[in-house]
This record gives C-alpha cells, structure tokens and sequence, in this order.
C-alpha cells in the first residue's frame, strides 16, 4: 500500500512569511495527526483528525497555525505568519482509527526553516 | 502531567553488543506503547506496538516489553549492527493521543 505523503519535503522562509504543508493520508485510514519536531526533542502532536472533524488541537497555536481536512482525506498546515521558533520538521502520520490497537504511519516530514 | 521518558539519551556501542533501551511513563491506563526508528533527516518508521493487554511483542532480533504497573517498557536489540544506528522513539498511545518521548540516539560501531 502507498504510504503517507508529503510535500514540500524543504522549506525556507523568512519570519513573518507564510507555509504551507500538505498531507495525504493512507488510503481508508480515518485518523490523521500533524506533530512538530524540534530538532533533539520528539514529536509533539499539534492536531488530530478524525474524518474531518477535530479531536484534539489543544497544542495548536491558534493564533498562527490553522490546519484542515477537507472530504476527510487530504490535509493542510498552514503557518501564518512564521516565527523563528517554528522551525521543525512537520511530521503527518494516520491511523486507521484513533484508539486501541492502531499503529501509526509517518510520512517522511516537511522540515521547515525559518530565517 | 502525562509524561514519556527515555534513557539514555545516546548510547554508542560495538557492533554485536546486545542493548537495552528503556522508556517510562507517568500514566498507567495506556492502550498501547509504540517503538518507532527514525534515521536523519527521515520520518518515524513503526517497529513494534504492544497492546495493553501484552507483555511483550518479538520482530527479528527486537524485543519490547511492557509493564504498566512500574510504566515501563524496554526495548531488547540481540546482536547490534551498525545499520542499527539511528533514534529510537516510545510512544504512549492513550484514549485518543501517543504521547512521544525524546528518543535514545543509538550509535553502533563497526
């Protein structure tokens, strides 16, 4: 089966700019999650989706960070506008559900830098 | 706080050397522990799930263990080579959320 995919795998911008990632889940798996992975640290999850309704965006920076799932496949990051301490790699991943026995898929990541 | 720890934080070793990687957790009522693999500049390769009803799960020369109670689970690699280098991750998986550690980078020299 084709995995999780991401696009762009690198982007530099400028603080103040705007970026945005894109995401393509497996197919049938209903769950998708964004996390942010500061270099050294482990993943941290930024949201959660489940179809295309939100589960948990309780980390998200709102005032800045907006993400969507449109039609419960595909899914946007957008960052808006950008500060230095977003640089990262975006990590989406998907599940087939959300709970219980379900291993989770990781896209290769978009590593963002933000200059 | 739910809280996902891993130690050591590097270990460099000779190859053929068996190694223990240890993950603990604050909070007991877990569905499941997840260890992933993750080589530079890549995304998080899935190596073993243990459901919470388990205590172990096998995959080739990989051996997780998990014990709730203590919330602690290991990670067991028998004869090391050096393309298992790369940083190993735990993760809790809860009611709707995997929690991640910082990973254990793992260097093993030929």
């Amino acid at each position: 089966e084709a995995g999780v995919a991401q696009s762009p795998r690198y982007k530099i911008i400028e603080k103040r700019q705007s970026v945005a990632f894109w995401c393509n889940p497996i197919s049938g798996h209903a769950t998708l999650y964004w996390y942010q992975q500061i270099l050294g640290q482990g993943p941290k999850l930024l949201i959660q989706f489940q179809n295309n309704g939100v589960v948990d965006d309780s980390q998200l920076p709102k005032d800045r960070f907006s993400a969507e799932r449109l039609k419960g496949v595909d899914s946007t990051l957008k960052i808006q506008p950008a500060k230095l301490e977003d640089s990262a790699v975006y990590l989406c991943a998907s599940s087939l559900l959300s709970t219980g026995a379900n291993v989770l898929t990781f896209g290769a990541g978009s590593r963002l830098t933000v200059l | 706080k739910q809280e996902v720890t891993q130690i050591p934080a590097a270990l460099s070793v000779p190859e053929g050397e068996n190694l223990v990687l240890n993950c603990s957790f604050t909070d007991s009522a877990i569905y499941n522990l997840q260890w992933f693999r993750q080589d530079p500049g890549k995304g998080l390769t899935s190596l073993l799930l243990i459901q919470s009803s388990q205590r172990e799960q096998t995959s080739g020369r990989l051996n997780a263990s998990l014990d709730k109670s203590s919330g602690r689970s290991t990670l067991y690699i028998a004869a090391s080579q050096p393309g298992d280098s790369a940083t190993y991750l735990c993760a809790r998986g809860g009611t709707y959320k995997y929690i991640f550690g910082t990973g254990t980078r793992l260097k093993v020299l030929a």
